[in-house]
């Protein structure tokens, strides 16, 4: 009865390398969202993922952030060349359904990236 | 632009008394509102939610009071035990972006026995 898993928990980069944080949603959800949480702020979501599918990026900066979720396999969040504004606790969580209306909307216990 | 605003972040209860949490939204096409309980490295736990169309939705020893006119909602424990000590975030949502929660900054809940 596993919830959604992330990994790693935590991540040290050095500036310009690149951090990979993965999830596995609740099994039978097919929908993930990634959110990104600063210090001493509320979550902000950054992108909506149904399965080889991005369904919402709004919130994802522009340049060097990318989010996948493959047919196989766990749905990826991927930031390239990372500054030290990047380090953040990043969330991911998932649902059976394409609405959290219903608060169904099931959180990982998060990655703590932090930039060097 | 913060649309979801959580003023007080911080606030202490003794065990047993009533905690009072406030949230203020300014996006008049909210509709539903949640609450979320987060504990130290963990993620965020659903707790209770509210419709636009309702004015008080309770749980249990939770209840979530919207006032529209407002744009003010509020969450009540009561009565308040150690284990409710937390970050409590509001979340808000519309319709046309379902899965988009916006949060609030949180308010930190501490329980004193």
């Amino acid at each position: 009865n596993a919830g959604v898993m992330q990994n790693p928990r935590h991540l040290v980069r050095r500036r310009g390398q690149e951090a990979r944080l993965r999830c596995s949603p609740m099994k039978g959800h097919s929908h993930v969202y990634w959110y990104r949480q600063l210090p001493e702020e509320g979550l902000k979501f950054m992108v909506y993922l149904q399965k080889e599918n991005i369904i919402d990026e709004s919130g994802m900066p522009k340049e060097r952030f990318s989010a996948e979720f493959p047919k196989e396999g766990p749905s990826i969040l991927r930031i390239q060349q990372v500054v030290r504004g990047d380090s953040a606790a990043y969330f991911c969580a998932s649902t059976v359904t394409s609405t959290a209306n219903t608060g169904e909307l099931f959180f990982g216990e998060g990655s703590r990236l932090t930039v060097l | 632009d913060q649309q979801v605003k959580q003023n007080s972040p911080s606030l202490s209860v003794q065990e047993g008394r009533i905690s009072i949490l406030n949230c203020d939204y300014t996006n008049s096409m909210f509709d539903y509102f949640l609450w979320y309980k987060k504990y130290p490295a963990e993620g965020p736990t659903f707790l209770i939610s509210i419709s636009s169309i309702k004015d008080k939705n309770e749980d249990g020893r939770f209840t979530v009071f919207l006032n529209k006119s407002a744009k003010h909602l509020s969450l009540h424990i009561v009565p308040s035990q150690p284990g409710d000590s937390a970050v409590y975030f509001c979340a808000a949502s519309a319709l046309q972006g379902a899965q988009k929660l916006v949060f609030g900054q949180g308010t930190r809940l501490t329980i004193n026995p």
